[in-house]
Order: C-alpha cells, then structure tokens, then sequence
C-alpha cells in the first residue's frame, strides 16, 4: 500500500527557532500534499494545500510567511515553522494524493512542541 | 462547501458490546464518504469509505452505508474489541467536485474499550 513518512515523529524546541517538518511519499509520486493541524481532542484542521512546483495554497486565518510550504519535488512536501512559539505546540500531519486513488494518505504526524 | 457533523464523545463500552457513531452530512452532488482511525500517537488511517448512495463500506467488522436521504454515514461494528480503541473521524471532500481535494473532517469521537 502507498506509505507516507514525517520526520521528525517529535521534536522539541525553543521559542524563536525554527522547525522544518518533511513529508515524504515512499512508493508512489504526490503532486498534491496537504498539510493538517490537530489540536488536543480536536479535529485536524487543514492548513494549506501544497501543489508540486508552485505555491502553496493557505486556509483563511493560517499565515503564510508563519508556516512556509515548499513541495520542490512530487515525492517531498516539507513545512517549516518560523519563530515559534509556545502557541504553535500542536500535531501536524501531512496527507499526500496518489492519482487514481480513493482518497488521500496520510503520515504519521509530528508532534511539535515549543518551550 | 461541504460540512460534516459528528457524534461527540468520548464513548466508552465494555468489549463485545455494539458501538455507533452518528454522521451527519451536508454536500453538493454526492461525494464520496469516509471514515478514518487514529490510533494513539498515530496518523490517520483510512478505515472503511463508500463512494455512492446505499454503497456499503467495510473492514474490520466495521460498516457504513451512505444514506443520501438522511444525509447520513453512521459508523457501526457489533462487537467491540479493546484494540478497537481509537478516535474515529467522520470526512468528505470539501468542495463540490470531490475527487483530489482537500477533506473535512467531523471532530472525532473517542472510543475507549474496557476489557
């Protein structure tokens, strides 16, 4: 089956770094991958659609040159948080579409928390 | 767009009893439906899904028929194991043309199976 990887699984940091998050289709090319936040007991939240060679695509209320988006190739999707902060603690997960498929795949999360 | 609503939780059975989450929808057309498992500390993962009105979808003993006149997709399995424990999240395409799109997401509902 297709498999889709993040890495890193968790990662801690201070306030004020940045943090870089890949997602990775293993066995099949993604020319669309999606990018998802999940609050605890929540729902995911959709953050942005990140298209093969082009920009990416931001939900209303989620900030852009916050959570920078580049998919360089059909095969990796990475999300980088810039300056975080406490409040950008969460679970991101990311979803990779494989053409004719039923429907998305989706990574095994990162779980992202910021002192 | 299209929008899902979803049994709240958390539910909590003892193994072997009969579970049901309610699913509700509101769509254009008649888009394909799904259910989806996250396991603790895990990605999503798709469960069972149903792509036209009175399809049944199935696996693991779980089922889901596609109701379109009441807009319904309730999620139901006869006997609960504890490795059943889980979140469950009801979805849908997000947009009228279904296909490769971004998916919205029902809050999730809690399961927890007691021995």
């Amino acid at each position: 089956g297709a498999v889709v990887s993040q890495h890193p699984s968790r990662v801690i940091c201070k306030s004020g770094t940045s943090v870089k998050i890949e997602c990775r289709s293993l066995d099949f090319q993604a020319t669309t991958m999606f990018w998802y936040r999940q609050f605890p007991k929540q729902s995911l939240m959709l953050m942005a659609t990140s298209n093969e060679g082009s920009k990416a695509t931001y939900e209303q209320g989620v900030e852009k040159d916050k959570f920078l988006i580049n998919h360089a190739s059909l095969t990796l999707s990475t999300l980088t948080v810039t300056s975080a902060h406490p409040e950008d603690s969460s679970f991101y997960i990311c979803s990779a579409d494989r053409r004719g498929a039923e429907t998305q795949y989706f990574g095994p999360g990162t779980r992202l928390l910021v002192l | 767009g299209n929008s899902v609503t979803q049994m709240e939780g958390p539910v909590t059975l003892s193994e072997e009893a009969f579970l049901t989450i309610n699913c509700t929808y509101t769509a254009t057309g008649y888009p394909s439906l799904f259910w989806y498992v996250q396991y603790p500390g895990e990605g999503l993962q798709l469960l069972l899904k149903a792509t036209k009105a009175d399809d049944k979808g199935s696996n693991k003993g779980f089922e889901a028929t596609y109701r379109k006149e009441t807009t319904s997709f309730h999620l139901e399995k006869g006997s609960v194991q504890v490795s059943d424990s889980a979140v469950y999240f009801c979805a849908l395409p997000g947009g009228a043309q279904g296909g490769s799109e971004k998916l919205v997401f029902g809050k999730g509902t809690k399961l927890t199976v007691n021995p």
